[in-house]
């Protein structure tokens, strides 16, 4: 397993606004994930951070509005760009260990208000 | 329609009981089936994983699949209080050199005293 940890762990936000949400690993990982879960609703996979190239995003979720960076195998970060209350959400990241992909360990959370 | 389906609760049962939680997916491709529980302002946390049909378990916890129906459930035997959480079940499909994958929308379990 591996321990992950968020900054922030909550916010409240303004419309119009950004916030970036940064997860540490505790060691090196081979796949990062960041996922949003809203009330009610399943997890929804946001993009897959790669490290060394571009994220691989889901339908419906685009790098203008959630750009991700991957700069080395322990950290990652991504950003809620122009942000409007449907952005408010509980933003996960999580990671996989190399050779069992289908196994995801999760950070603690950022819980995001906009305003 | 959603490709997993889980029914949201609450369920709440007295300590002691047999709990059954259930998902059911469309999708034949998946092939990993997972438990997550997730504690109220936590992260999830994985449970169990299963790997095609059959029954895996763990102490108080059994997980079973069946491909066949498309159907998945968690027992928990002698349930605790501490049990009491949101379980999600997941699956995955293999797509390359990751796994996405794709979550039920959780049910809510209460164990009481």
């Amino acid at each position: 397993s591996a321990v992950i940890s968020q900054k922030p762990s909550r916010d409240i936000c303004q419309r119009g606004t950004s916030l970036t949400i940064q997860c540490q690993v505790d060691s090196q990982v081979t796949m990062m994930f960041w996922y949003r879960q809203q009330p009610g609703q399943s997890l929804t996979l946001i993009a897959t951070a790669n490290q060394g190239s571009e994220a691989t995003y889901e339908s419906g979720f685009v790098i203008d509005k959630f750009p991700i960076s991957r700069p080395n195998l322990t950290f990652s970060t991504l950003t809620v760009s122009n942000m409007s209350p449907e952005d408010s959400s509980i933003y996960l990241c999580s990671v996989s260990i190399q050779g069992r992909s289908y196994e995801q360990y999760f950070g603690p959370g950022t819980r995001l208000t906009v305003t | 329609q959603k490709e997993v389906e889980q029914d949201p609760g609450p369920l709440s049962v007295p300590e002691g009981a047999i709990v059954s939680l259930n998902c059911t997916y469309s999708n034949s491709a998946f092939q990993y089936f997972m438990w997550y529980r997730q504690y109220s302002r936590k992260g999830p946390e994985l449970l169990m994983y299963t790997y095609s049909s059959g029954n895996k378990e763990d102490g108080r916890f059994t997980a079973q699949v069946d491909k066949s129906s498309k159907y998945i459930s968690l027992f928990i035997r002698d349930s605790q209080p501490s049990d009491s959480a949101t379980y999600l079940c997941a699956m995955s499909r293999r797509t390359g050199t990751a796994s996405k994958l794709t979550f039920g929308t959780g049910t809510r379990l209460q164990v009481t005293l």
